[in-house]
């Protein structure tokens, strides 16, 4: 199985949203309501801000959403500020005990 | 709050074993099914391995099947990964992140420890 496919930058200004995809298969985007999203700092290890493809963990702000459509999931951030600049890492159950990331998209503010 | 420590890194010769451990606390360990999930330098991250609340099953992925053990002692609110025939290429930072269901896996990694770093190189 094949990692999912992100892209590898986006950038906005302070204020603006962007939006990130995050594409997979029939077998596994497509199959389960089970696609979460990491934000990892430098140096740092992953955190979880959205699980289940769109819920959001307590604490974390509400200007990160995630909603899917198909095999494609997306991560938007809202109203981007300087400390949303990281690596942010999609990943979806596979089936058969199995877990897949995307290789990561690098945030630039 | 939830926290997980693992230790156990380091450097290792192709071909050797090393065993990690994952200390945690804050939570009730013997409810939630664990992983651990791995980052090879300056690259993505790769889930490893999983093993159920109860210890009672354990998965893994493709690469490490047959050379890597998931174990976990819920008396002592620890998890292990053995790792044996190691190579180069299971160079990494190996995290381990507990599920965020409890009982059964849930599909997400709601806590993550800070990593250790396995070399393997001669």
């Amino acid at each position: 199985q094949s990692a999912l496919t992100q892209p590898a930058s986006v950038s906005g200004s302070p204020g603006q949203s962007i939006t990130i995809s995050c594409t997979g298969t029939s077998g596994d985007v497509g199959s389960y309501q089970l696609v979460s999203w990491y934000q990892q700092h430098p140096g740092k290890a992953p955190k979880l801000i959205i699980y289940g493809d769109n819920k959001r963990p307590s604490g974390v702000a509400s200007r990160f959403s995630g909603s899917k459509s198909g095999n494609t999931a997306s991560l938007t951030i809202s109203g981007l500020q300087a400390e949303d600049e990281a690596h942010y890492y999609c990943c979806s159950y596979a089936g058969s005990v199995n877990w897949l990331f995307g290789g990561g998209t690098e945030v630039t503010v | 709050q939830a926290q997980l420590e693992e230790s156990g890194g380091g450097v290792v010769q192709p071909g050797r074993s090393l065993r990690l451990s994952c200390a945690a606390s804050g939570f009730t360990f013997s409810d939630h099914a664990m992983h651990w999930v791995r980052q090879a330098p300056g690259k993505g991250l790769e889930w490893v391995a999983l093993i159920t609340y109860d210890g009672n099953n354990d998965f893994y992925a493709d690469s490490v099947k047959g050379r890597f053990t998931i174990s976990r002692g819920n008396s002592k609110n620890t998890l292990f990964l053995q790792m044996n025939s190691l190579r180069p290429e299971d160079t990494a930072v190996y995290y381990c992140a507990k599920d965020e269901a409890r009982g059964a896996a849930g599909g997400a990694f709601d806590i993550w420890g800070q990593g250790t770093l396995v070399t393997v190189s001669s």
